[in-house]
């Protein structure tokens, strides 16, 4: 049981450039989120998603798009990509019943150039 | 914006000695919840409390919650080299969205 699987695991870009990463969960989850950790900080949510087809923005969306065409993938976009964006991007699943605790992958580690 | 906010940032103490830390938060939760965070890993789910309930056990964890005061503790007892790692609330609003509001993080590093 695989879990929450990100591709790719690092990716190091110039700013401008564009990317996808990747979210994928084996445990048929309503709910998807993205987040980013940064330095000291704990994680802030930039998008998530409450079912198949579904997004809403987080607390820090700006910059980022998503998409949820497939129940079990989460797509995060950066259009193109400012040395504000580098981080630590984790997703995140969870069933539909009331506040379960969250599923982490282990992470993206993005780096803005 | 942060929800919940941790209290000490770093913890150093020897392997058998109990590790406590502190969380603060702002508004009215349905419930709080503990995360752990290894070294270049995702978070781990520790334990949820629910906001009627006062104190919750699992294994070595013991989680307090005082919705007075609008604080939760977790203490890990009998620490062991293996809870080195960061530890992470995170609060569920009572109103609105379920959505988790993380703090900062605590620090762990448990010396064999």
């Amino acid at each position: 049981n695989a879990g929450v699987t990100q591709t790719p695991k690092f990716r190091v870009l110039k700013t401008g450039q564009s990317m996808t990463l990747l979210c994928a969960q084996d445990m048929n989850h309503e709910y998807m989120y993205w987040y980013r950790q940064d330095p000291g900080m704990g994680l802030r949510l930039i998008h998530y998603s409450v079912g198949e087809g579904t997004t809403a923005k987080g607390e820090v969306p700006d910059g980022y798009n998503v998409s949820r065409l497939k129940k079990q993938n989460f797509l995060l976009g950066l259009e193109s990509a400012a040395p504000s964006q580098t981080s630590v991007y984790f997703c995140a699943s969870r069933d539909g019943t009331a506040a379960p605790p969250q599923h982490f992958g282990d992470g993206t580690r993005l780096s803005i150039l | 914006s942060q929800q919940g906010e941790e209290d000490p940032q770093a913890l150093s103490i020897q392997e058998g000695e109990n590790a406590t830390m502190n969380c603060s938060y702002k508004t009215s939760i349905n419930n709080l919840q503990w995360y752990r965070q290894n070294s270049g890993r995702g978070l781990v789910h520790l334990i949820l409390i629910r906001s009627n309930e006062r104190e919750k056990h699992s294994g070595r964890l013991r989680v307090t919650l005082d919705t007075s005061k609008k604080s939760s503790s977790l203490l890990i007892t009998a620490s062991r080299a293996a809870d080195t790692a960061s530890y992470f609330c995170a609060t569920v609003p009572y109103y609105g969205n379920n959505r988790l509001a993380f703090g900062k993080g605590n620090q762990v590093v448990v010396i064999p």
